[in-house]
């Protein structure tokens, strides 16, 4: 089955302490980007990349970091700079070819630090 | 940059009747791309229905269906036979040709049974 899997599901951390959410999609998309949602709030874009090894700031990209090294996999480390990381964290990919470029979700992360 | 308003933070809908779901955005761009997406309690995000700006034929899927109105930056959606299962977050997206997508801060909508 194609798709965005994201994991883990629920993750716990102390303040202080840098985090990695992991994104991998078998959808042969060639762009990626990273939201994040809190409570009763749309989606708010951390990052984007539309190629490999290339990748863009979001609206809120302070206290966050990514790499894409491969085409497949988007990861984000939450950085202990960055002063409210509790929040649902989504990613999503998208073709940048044809006529169809509406964005698939993963299911989600659920950070909480304390 | 874009910014795309939901102005009905909640709507309610009595099962089987229709409800519209109201999306104005801000652009100086003539090409782009609009969508919602659902969102239910499991927080997947689900794509409803696109619309590419430069077909003025409004899009349809099944119950769902949208009126856009590019000149007054208006794209709003109904659901027709409204179900229990259409109960969720409907966020209104748009996205420009560079790719950046901006979201709504979406509709709660409750079906009533």
């Amino acid at each position: 089955d194609g798709g965005i899997t994201q994991s883990p599901k629920y993750l716990f951390r102390k303040e202080g302490q840098n985090v990695t959410l992991s994104c991998e999609q078998n959808l042969n998309h060639d762009a990626m980007y990273w939201y994040r949602q809190d409570p009763g709030q749309g989606l708010r874009l951390i990052y984007y990349s539309q190629i490999v090894n290339d990748f863009q700031k979001g609206d809120i990209a302070e206290g966050y970091s990514v790499s894409r090294e491969k085409k497949e996999s988007f990861p984000l480390t939450v950085t202990s700079a960055q002063k409210n990381p509790t929040a649902f964290y989504l990613c999503a990919s998208s073709t940048l070819k044809g006529d169809s470029y509406e964005q698939y979700f993963g299911p989600g992360t659920r950070l909480t630090v304390t | 940059a874009q910014t795309v308003t939901q102005s009905q933070p909640e709507m309610s809908v009595q099962e089987a009747e229709t409800v519209t779901l109201s999306c104005t955005y801000d652009t100086s761009e003539s090409d782009y791309y609009l969508f919602w997406y659902k969102q239910p309690p499991s927080r997947q995000m689900i794509l409803v229905i696109r619309q590419e700006a430069y077909k003025q034929q409004n899009a349809t899927e099944n119950r769902f269906s949208v009126n856009f109105q590019k000149a007054a930056k208006s794209f709003s959606l109904k659901i027709s036979d409204s179900q229990l299962g259409d109960a969720a977050m409907y966020f209104c997206a748009y996205r420009s040709n560079n790719n950046d997508m901006r979201f709504g801060a979406g509709t709660r909508l409750t079906v009533k049974p």
